[in-house]
């Protein structure tokens, strides 16, 4: 069975550092595809950024990257000059083939002022 | 920009009663997907739709069932609801294997 495992459910940083969540995931896939989904307070959920695992590149949104890993599947998220507005729910996600996504538990990130 | 819209952000029902969760999304997208988030669970799969009149069980399926007329309008429906139905539950569309994007979420409570 297809698996991700956030293992931090809680996470705090100071504004303008930098924090990193980690996920990990299991599948026998070789082609498929990275999440990272955003939930603030209003509950409305935001991509946030977006991996293909054939691109070795890891990607990149402005303040927030991701650390892929393939081989020892593992795909975090690391933001950089965190803001007070990046506090939410974060969820890692894989999407199996046939476009369902398998989220994690989630990891809820305070950003301290 | 893509627009899911769910036709409740909260909703309070009696247990048996039968209730109907309606989304909308305005992107001509085919794939349509329903979820409920639980704390400490995540989000978890509860039917999806990969056309008009398509459904397909999730990986919790029990205890609701889908209902998909036009392309634009997924409907998810409790027979008869039950206290462990409470939950925010989520709808969601998109393209072949593309970005899903969410609606705002039904809380739902049920006494």
């Amino acid at each position: 069975a297809q698996t991700v495992t956030q293992s931090q459910p809680e996470m705090s940083v100071q504004e303008a550092e930098t924090v990193t969540l980690s996920c990990t995931y299991d599948t026998s896939e070789s082609n498929y595809y990275l999440f990272w989904y955003k939930q603030p307070p209003s509950r409305q959920m935001i991509l946030v950024i977006r991996q293909e695992a054939y691109k070795q590149q890891n990607a990149t949104e402005n303040r927030f990257s991701v650390n892929f890993q393939k081989a020892a599947k593992s795909f975090s998220l690391k933001i950089s000059d965190s803001q007070l507005g990046d506090t939410a729910m974060y969820f890692c996600a894989f999407m199996t083939q046939g476009g369902k996504l398998i989220f994690g538990q989630g990891t809820e990130l305070s950003v301290k002022p | 920009d893509v627009k899911v819209t769910q036709s409740s952000r909260y909703l309070v029902k009696r247990t048996g009663e039968k209730v109907f969760l309606e989304c909308v999304q305005d992107m001509d997208h085919e794939n349509m997907f329903w979820y409920r988030q639980d704390p400490g669970l995540g989000l978890r799969l509860i039917y999806f739709s990969y056309d008009v009149k398509m459904k397909e069980k999730g990986d919790i399926p029990e205890g609701y069932s889908v209902s998909r007329e036009k392309k634009e309008r997924f409907s998810l429906i409790l027979e008869s609801a039950s206290t462990n139905q409470t939950s925010m539950y989520l709808c969601a569309s998109s393209v072949a294997e593309e970005t899903q994007y969410f609606g705002p979420g039904t809380r739902l409570l049920v006494l």
